[in-house]
C-alpha cells in the first residue's frame, strides 16, 4: 500500500469548512485514496473513497489532484462533532486480504 | 450503529490469563478484520479471515489466534496475557476481502477495552 502524509493537527471554526489534505506521491494506478475517521477512542468510520475523479457524498467532499499524488477531504460545514482523527488511506479495491493501513492521522479540533 | 457488535465491551483480568474476544459481523458481510490500538502504537491491523479462512496477517502475536466460524461470527483469543496487551481491540466486516472481490469498505464495531493488570 502506498505511504500517506497528513498534518499531525489542525483546527477549524465551527460553520467553516475543513479542509484536510494528505499526500500520496507513490501511488499506484489502480489504488484508490480512503478516508476514514475516528471519534474518541470509537470504532473508526468511513467517510468517502476515490480513484481519480472528485466525489461527493453526505458527509464529505473528496478532492483528487489530476497526478492523484495528493487529495483533500472537505467537511463543507463543520460541527463540534466533526472533532476526531482523520485517516488518509491508500489501498487496492481488489485483491485479497484488503486490509486497511492506519497512519497517524490528522486531529481536526473544531472550535467555537 | 455500524452493525457489528463486539462482545465484552470492557475487560479486565490478569497477568497470565486467557481471554476471548467476540465479533458479529453485519448481516451479509463475509470478511472479518482485527485490529488493536493502544496508546502508543496507534491502529495496528492483525488478521483478516473471509467466509472462514484466514486471509491476511498482520502484527498478530503467537499468543493470539483467530478464527471464523460458519455463521460469520469471529473470535480473538489472547493468552499468557502481559500488562502491554491492555488495549481497544476492534472488529471490523466487509461484504467483500476475497480474491478478485471488491472489498467494500469496512465497518468497524465499536471495540472491547481490554484492561490487564
Amino acid at each position: 500500500d502506498a505511504k500517506t502524509t497528513q498534518p499531525p493537527s489542525m483546527d477549524c471554526a465551527e460553520g467553516r469548512a475543513a479542509n484536510l489534505p494528505c499526500n500520496h506521491s507513490t501511488i499506484s494506478g489502480n489504488e484508490y485514496v480512503y478516508w476514514y475517521r475516528q471519534i474518541h477512542s470509537q470504532g473508526p468510520q468511513y467517510i468517502i473513497h476515490g480513484l481519480k475523479n472528485n466525489e461527493t457524498n453526505e458527509m464529505a467532499s473528496l478532492i483528487i489532484t489530476e497526478d492523484r499524488k495528493s487529495s483533500t477531504l472537505i467537511l463543507p460545514h463543520a460541527t463540534l462533532r466533526d472533532t476526531a482523527v482523520y485517516y488518509c488511506i491508500v489501498r487496492l479495491f481488489t485483491g485479497g486480504g484488503n486490509k486497511l493501513t492506519f497512519g497517524t492521522g490528522t486531529q481536526l479540533k473544531v472550535e467555537l | 450503529d455500524s452493525g457489528v457488535t463486539q462482545t465484552p465491551k470492557h475487560l479486565i483480568t490478569a497477568t497470565g490469563q486467557r481471554v476471548t474476544l467476540r465479533c458479529s459481523p453485519r448481516s451479509g458481510d463475509l470478511s472479518v478484520y482485527w485490529y488493536q490500538q493502544s496508546l502508543d502504537q496507534g491502529l495496528q491491523f492483525l488478521i483478516q479471515y473471509y467466509n472462514g479462512e484466514e486471509r491476511a496477517k498482520g502484527n498478530i502475536l503467537e499468543r493470539f489466534s483467530a478464527q471464523q466460524f460458519p455463521d460469520l461470527h469471529s473470535e480473538l483469543n489472547l493468552s499468557s496475557l502481559e500488562l502491554g496487551d491492555s488495549a481497544l481491540y476492534f472488529c471490523a466486516s466487509s461484504v467483500g476481502g476475497g480474491a478478485g472481490v471488491p472489498t467494500g469498505e469496512l465497518f468497524f464495531g465499536e471495540g472491547s477495552r481490554l484492561t490487564v493488570l
